[in-house]
């Protein structure tokens, strides 16, 4: 295991409610990132950390926000849940060089009803 | 921008047969491509890292080779067991950070 934890693991919520999901990592990694998977789409890059504080948008990053107070945790903030980000949500993290393996949370199933 | 492509979308074979499973990527300018097995429900796992430089990697029966100036990669898996079904996904990381970019997965079905 890469010492990634998601929370919650899986979520039904209403349209219009805000929605927090937790990424947790023991491995000290300086980069975390947010993907989404989608039937058709793949996994695409919503946003990503290279350190405390230090955030940066992905490819689907609009009606998203995130925060990283401490390397550990990564949060991924739907402001308003859109029945469009219906998804599967996973967190990643890699050591910071490019060369380097980048490892996978378990996902979290979000469902917006 | 760049475009991961694998094809064909599902593949089924017989136990025992030897594969390969295809990916091909638009821009040639990649520090790396990494290949990774997704079964139902689970997140996924990293299968193998082949950097720029290197023409490919073998682990255990499975290898992977990279052709950077036709924009290639392919997954070879030997013997085949059913264990081995699972969507495989490819991922190339580009030039400008550590961003990846997926293609859509080819999900394999290994019948007994």
């Amino acid at each position: 295991d890469a010492g990634i934890t998601q929370s919650p693991r899986h979520k039904v919520t209403e349209t219009g409610t805000p929605v927090t999901l937790r990424c947790h990592q023991t491995e000290n990694h300086r980069y975390m990132y947010w993907y989404r998977q989608d039937p058709g789409h793949g996994l695409r890059l919503i946003h990503y950390s290279y350190g405390v504080k230090d955030t940066d948008k992905g490819e689907v990053s609009d009606g998203y926000s995130v925060s990283r107070s401490k390397t550990e945790d990564f949060l991924l903030t739907l402001e308003s849940a859109t029945s469009s980000q219906t998804s599967v949500y996973f967190c990643a993290i890699t050591p910071g060089t490019t060369g380097n393996t980048i490892y996978f949370g378990e996902g979290s199933w979000l469902t917006v009803v | 921008k760049q475009e991961v492509t694998q094809i064909p979308a599902a593949l089924s074979v017989p136990e025992g047969e030897n594969l390969v499973l295809n990916c091909s990527f638009t821009d040639s300018a990649i520090y790396n491509l990494q290949w990774f097995r997704q079964d139902p429900g689970k997140g996924l796992t990293s299968l193998l890292l082949i950097q720029s430089s290197q023409r490919e990697q073998t682990s255990g029966r499975l290898n992977a080779s990279l052709d950077k100036s036709s924009g290639r990669s392919t997954l070879y898996i030997a013997a085949s067991q059913p264990g081995d079904s699972a969507t495989y996904l490819c991922a190339v990381r580009a030039g400008g950070g550590n961003k990846l970019t997926f293609g859509t997965g080819t999900q394999l079905k290994v019948e007994l």
